[in-house]
């Protein structure tokens, strides 16, 4: 069955570690997608990214980082400079203009 | 940009009640989807309106696209505890969806 999955589900980390999250999609899709989610909150656009080798900050981009080499793989790296990292994180991935979303299971990130 | 909004932010239902939720747009959408997410878990596409005045149902869900495409509601007749998490509206814009901040559903059995 095609979907994206992101692993780990849990992570734990100490304050001032570089953390990477990974995600990757057998969707065929071309667009994926970093969002944030804190408690109560919802879903804060970190990076996109709607072709290989090409990606886009969206509204809370600074203290993280992303990469595109392949089309099915869009790993985040939470870094030191992230104030407040401790958060669920969540990718998505969509066919493109004005299709639907499909999430991944998400990475609950704590830092300590 | 394009800004969406949700209203209310939390709605606490008695089970077999009805209730409504409502998304607005600053701008025309061209589509709007909805998305809901179990507590703990992760959105899920629920579905989506693109013409202006569509009306679509799922069993006890009513997804409704205003005439203006800039407003939607999501109405749930007699609520079940099934029902409950949030519900997020969202727009494209800038090739990309403009996500409501979510209307968070309790069920009081």
């Amino acid at each position: 069955d095609g979907g994206i999955t992101q692993s780990p589900k849990y992570l734990f980390r100490k304050e001032g570690q570089n953390v990477t999250l990974s995600c990757e999609q057998n969707l065929n899709h071309d667009a994926m997608y970093w969002y944030r989610q804190d408690p109560g909150q919802g879903l804060r656009l970190i990076y996109y990214s709607q072709i290989v080798n090409d990606f886009q900050k969206g509204d809370i981009a600074e203290g993280y980082s992303v990469s595109r080499e392949k089309k099915e793989s869009f790993p985040l790296t939470v870094t030191s400079a992230q104030k407040n990292p401790t958060a669920f994180y969540l990718c998505a991935s969509s066919a493109g203009q004005y299709s639907s979303y499909t999430f991944g299971s998400g990475t609950r990130l704590t830092v300590v | 940009g394009q800004q969406v909004m949700q209203i209310p932010q939390y709605q606490h239902v008695q089970e077999g009640e009805d209730f409504t939720t409502y998304c607005n747009s600053s701008t025309t959408l061209s589509n709007i989807q909805w998305y809901k997410q179990r507590p703990g878990g992760h959105p899920v596409f629920l579905i989506q309106l693109v013409k202006s005045g569509e009306v679509k149902k799922q069993k006890r869900l009513t997804f409704q696209f205003g005439e203006a495409k800039k407003n939607s509601s999501l109405h749930i007749t007699a609520t079940q505890t099934t029902d409950v998490g949030t519900y997020f509206c969202a727009g494209y814009g800038d090739y990309k969806l403009s996500f409501g901040a979510g209307t968070t559903v309790t069920v009081r059995a």
